[in-house]
């Protein structure tokens, strides 16, 4: 069965540079969530879309972006980046608005050098 | 604010002894509870869950949680390890329409 697909696995950049990481939801599934994870610590919320508009809002910065597009794929937009930014991001998507049940990607691991 | 907390770090046992991972929340409203397992450099993986219902709840791999509402708890469960259950394990609660949080996280380790 097709999951969730998160772009690229890992990425390396340099302090004020930025990102751009991309998540494609299992197919049907209209609404996609973004979670911070750093070392040793929980997922945090970031931020989440359902049918293209943003839905929620949790701990994300202001230098980060994010969309949903048409074809209900996800795209994190990171500038400025931080050392701080070094992190697994990971991308969950579910069905219909809800998160009673997600299915997560298996993360970007971006390294701020 | 609704919150998670998981008291343990790590807990350790050993192949086909019980296991419990322990888990309470805050919430104003009635909560969503869940659990997620993470292997390493995976994402994370649903286990279970309870909206509503029945308060034993069985989900993935043999595993089951009990949703006490009087402690506000809802441990996780296994009644016999195996060592392949070793991984990072995450309580989560939310209400409805609002995004999951995550508890810190607990490692199982389980030994042969």
């Amino acid at each position: 069965a097709a999951g969730v697909i998160q772009s690229p696995r890992h990425l390396i950049k340099e302090k004020r540079e930025t990102a751009t990481l991309k998540c494609y939801p299992i197919p049907r599934h209209d609404t996609v969530y973004w979670y911070q994870q750093g070392p040793g610590q929980d997922p945090q919320f970031l931020i989440s879309f359902y049918e293209k508009m943003q839905s929620d809002k949790g701990s994300i910065p202001d230098r980060f972006s994010a969309q949903q597009f048409s074809d209900y794929h996800s795209e994190l937009n990171m500038s400025s980046l931080e050392l701080g930014d070094s992190a697994l991001y990971f991308c969950a998507s579910s069905q219909g608005g809800t998160n009673e049940k997600l299915f997560f990607g298996s993360g970007t691991q971006l390294s701020v050098l | 604010a609704q919150s998670v907390a998981q008291p343990e770090d790590q807990v350790n046992v050993a192949e086909g002894n019980p296991l419990t991972v322990k888990c309470t929340y805050s919430v104003s409203g009635n909560p969503y509870l869940f659990w997620y397992v993470q292997y390493p450099n995976r994402g994370l993986q649903f286990l279970l869950k309870y909206i509503t219902g029945d308060n034993l709840v069985k989900g993935s791999y043999g595993f089951e949680a009990e949703f006490n509402k009087s402690q506000t708890s809802f441990h996780l469960k296994k009644p016999s390890a195996l060592v392949s259950d070793s991984a990072l394990y995450f309580c989560a609660v939310n209400e409805a329409g609002t995004a999951l949080i995550f508890g810190k996280g607990t490692t199982l380790s389980v030994s042969s």
